[in-house]
């Protein structure tokens, strides 16, 4: 089946610094994929939609220069926090369209921001 | 805007027993809807989905059929498995071939021995 991975898996920085998070699709070309967060005990919340070649587009209240999302080709988009502090710590999850409008996610990305 | 609503939980129950998470949801038209499973350190994975008012999705035991006149996507199984603890979420995807998908805040189960 189609696999989206992420990496890292887990990372912890320090208030102030940035963080990239990237989204792969591993055995299919993706030209949509999108990001979610999501908070303890919380659903997952869209943050954006990424499209290959193109700026994504943020859901409401998503400040998108705090949240740059790059989707640089067909298999590959990155999220990169900028400037973070600990109320950006979250679970950040991409899902990946497979065609169909079928969705693949990844496994996730834990951000402790210290 | 839409919105799926889903039982809160955990749930634990005993291996074999009947599994009953509800869920609603608001939206206009006719959405299509969907139900995922995150098993532990893995992405979410759908699970079934229903795209009709009346379809039931069905996958490895689990059921749940679209109710348009209650709108509600209940996920049903007979008898679950340990195998079967997972978080379940509630989706629904807007009419109209939009991409985006909103979540229910999702179900833990645990199913013990």
């Amino acid at each position: 089946g189609a696999v989206v991975s992420q990496h890292p898996s887990w990372v912890i920085c320090k208030s102030g610094t940035s963080v990239k998070i990237e989204c792969r699709s591993l055995d299919f070309q993706a030209t949509t994929m999108f990001w979610y967060r999501q908070f303890p005990k919380q659903s997952l919340m869209l943050m954006a939609t990424s499209n290959e070649g193109s700026k994504a587009t943020y859901e409401q209240g998503v400040e998108k220069d705090k949240f740059l999302i790059n989707h640089a080709s067909l298999t590959l988009s990155t999220l990169t926090v900028t400037s973070a502090h600990p109320e950006d710590s979250s679970f950040y999850i991409c899902s990946a369209n497979g065609g169909s409008y079928e969705q693949y996610f990844g496994p996730g990305t834990r951000l402790t921001v210290t | 805007g839409d919105s799926v609503t889903q039982m809160e939980g955990p749930v634990t129950l005993s291996e074999e027993a009947f599994l009953t998470i509800n869920c609603t949801y608001t939206a206009t038209g006719y959405p299509s809807l969907f139900w995922y499973v995150q098993y532990p350190g893995e992405g979410l994975q759908l699970l079934l989905k229903a795209t009709k008012a009346d379809d039931k999705g069905s996958n490895k035991g689990f059921e749940a059929t679209y109710r348009k006149e209650t709108t509600s996507f209940h996920l049903e199984k007979g008898s679950v498995q340990v195998s079967d603890s997972a978080v379940y979420f509630c989706a629904l995807r807007g009419q109209g071939g939009s991409e985006k998908l909103v979540f229910g805040k999702g179900t833990k189960l645990t199913v013990n021995p």
